[in-house]
């Protein structure tokens, strides 16, 4: 079954404590793995396009990074206005139009 | 520019109820896409209309849901005899086109509560 699965489903950090999110997802045919930043009450906010194994993108402190099976969020020393929940999805050649999303990761950067 | 605008943006009915939903995508985007979040899941496609393509409604649940884009700008989505189930975020997106290459723009969506 075609799928994409974010962990962990929570993660709390202290201020400047780096982390990483993983997006690991399995499909035939991957034509692309994009990354969206979400706050309570707003639509999903673009982050990051991917295309193919080794690819990297950075933002500001986020770097996205993917592999044949999983991409990872890499979160360098975070600032409490990088909390949000983070989603992962992916397009694929078997799903023609539609993005497949992750249930997402919830980022809670403390001070 | 203007971004993704939905309305309303919260939506309270009763079971069997009938309600509307309005899209109005990015000025110029050709894409637009329906999506559906309940609480704690990810992300639900329901359906994508592409310029005067016909629209792909593989995502839809019932046949209690329908959409319309009208000159291919403003959607609506339609949910017939409502029911408790139904309740979740409706989200609505545009793309420049509906290639890998043009990211979604999402809309703050409608919270619908079905009582």
């Amino acid at each position: 079954e075609d799928q994409v699965t974010q962990s962990p489903e929570a993660l709390r950090l202290q201020e400047g404590e780096s982390s990483s999110l993983n997006c690991s997802y399995t499909v035939s045919g991957l034509r692309g793995l994009f990354w969206y930043r979400q706050d309570p009450g707003k639509g999903p906010e673009f982050l990051f396009t991917l295309y193919s194994a080794g690819e990297e993108k950075e933002k500001e402190r986020l770097k996205a990074t993917l592999t044949k099976k999983e991409s990872f969020l890499h979160i360098t020393a975070p600032k409490p206005e990088d909390s949000a929940t983070y989603l992962c999805a992916v397009r694929y050649s078997g799903g023609y139009n539609k993005l497949i999303f992750g249930a997402g990761t919830r980022l809670a950067v403390h001070p | 520019g203007a971004g993704v605008s939905q309305s309303p943006s919260n939506k309270v009915t009763e079971k069997g109820k009938d309600v509307e939903l309005r899209c109005d995508p990015i000025s110029g985007h050709t894409a637009l896409y329906w999506y559906r979040q309940s609480l704690g899941q990810g992300l639900e496609f329901l359906i994508y209309f592409q310029g005067n393509s016909a629209p792909d409604k593989s995502g839809l649940p019932s046949d209690r849901f329908s959409a319309e884009r009208t000159g291919g700008s403003v959607s609506t989505l339609t949910i017939q005899r409502t029911q408790q189930e139904d309740s979740a975020v409706y989200l609505c997106a545009s793309s420049l086109e509906g290639t890998v290459a043009s990211p979604l723009h999402f809309g703050n969506g409608t919270r619908l509560t079905v009582t």
